[in-house]
């Protein structure tokens, strides 16, 4: 299957600061990519639609301005969680969709802790 | 109502047996359909994918489709340690959709 890879797999931030994480498809060009946010024991949860060189589409609840969404090539996505705070900590996860087939591939997930 | 509904287990069977999975949904509109797993804190992985209607097979994994009852299922033979994880189906209606996922079931192959 395609890969796709995600960066960083974890990460420690301090309140109030700001963390990005990369999501790239390595052997497919991708129009769409999703980001996705799951708590422990619980399904995933659509955050966002990414759509290269447009704005993203947010899912109802989620805030744009703390959820930094970039798709700025046909292989790179990046979300940032602006002014970090605990509450934000959760697993992270992108996808990318593979347009001859809806096949959706995952990246490997990221886990923020925000002390 | 959730638009697409699968128990969240656990499963546990012991090693060798067949696994049984199965997602049931609402919207008529979905015809294209996934099953994913994943194990714990690593992204979801996909195994199976069915366009529309009827059964693919592929090694140890049959996946099943019946738009007419709306059902979905995944058959795992030969079931190892291994195949430990949370198994998800995910669906979507036409091509461009965002796709809509089941809650997941657990599954453990027991030595």
């Amino acid at each position: 299957g395609a890969v796709v890879s995600q960066h960083p797999s974890w990460v420690i931030c301090k309140s109030g600061t700001s963390v990005k994480i990369e999501c790239r498809s390595l052997d497919f060009q991708a129009t769409t990519m999703f980001w996705y946010r799951q708590f422990p024991k619980q399904s995933l949860m659509l955050m966002a639609t990414s759509n290269e060189g447009s704005k993203a589409t947010y899912e109802q609840g989620v805030e744009k301005d703390k959820f930094l969404i970039n798709h700025a090539s046909l292989t790179l996505s990046t979300l940032t969680v602006t002014s970090a705070h605990p509450e934000d900590s959760s697993f992270y996860i992108c996808s990318a969709r593979q347009e001859q087939n809806e096949k959706l591939f995952f990246g490997s997930g990221t886990q923020l802790s925000v002390l | 109502q959730k638009e697409v509904e699968q128990d969240p287990g656990p499963l546990s069977v012991p090693e060798g047996a067949i696994v049984s999975l199965n997602c049931t949904y609402s919207n008529s509109a979905f015809q294209y359909f996934m099953w994913y797993r994943q194990y714990s804190r690593k992204g979801p992985e996909l195994l199976m994918y069915t366009y529309s209607s009827g059964n693919k097979e592929d090694g140890r994994f049959t996946a099943q489709v019946d738009k007419s009852s709306k059902y979905i299922s995944l058959f795992i033979r030969d079931s190892q340690p291994s195949d430990s994880a949370t198994y998800l189906c995910a669906m979507s209606g036409a091509a461009g959709n965002k796709l809509t996922f089941g809650g997941g079931t657990r599954v453990l192959v027991k030595p």
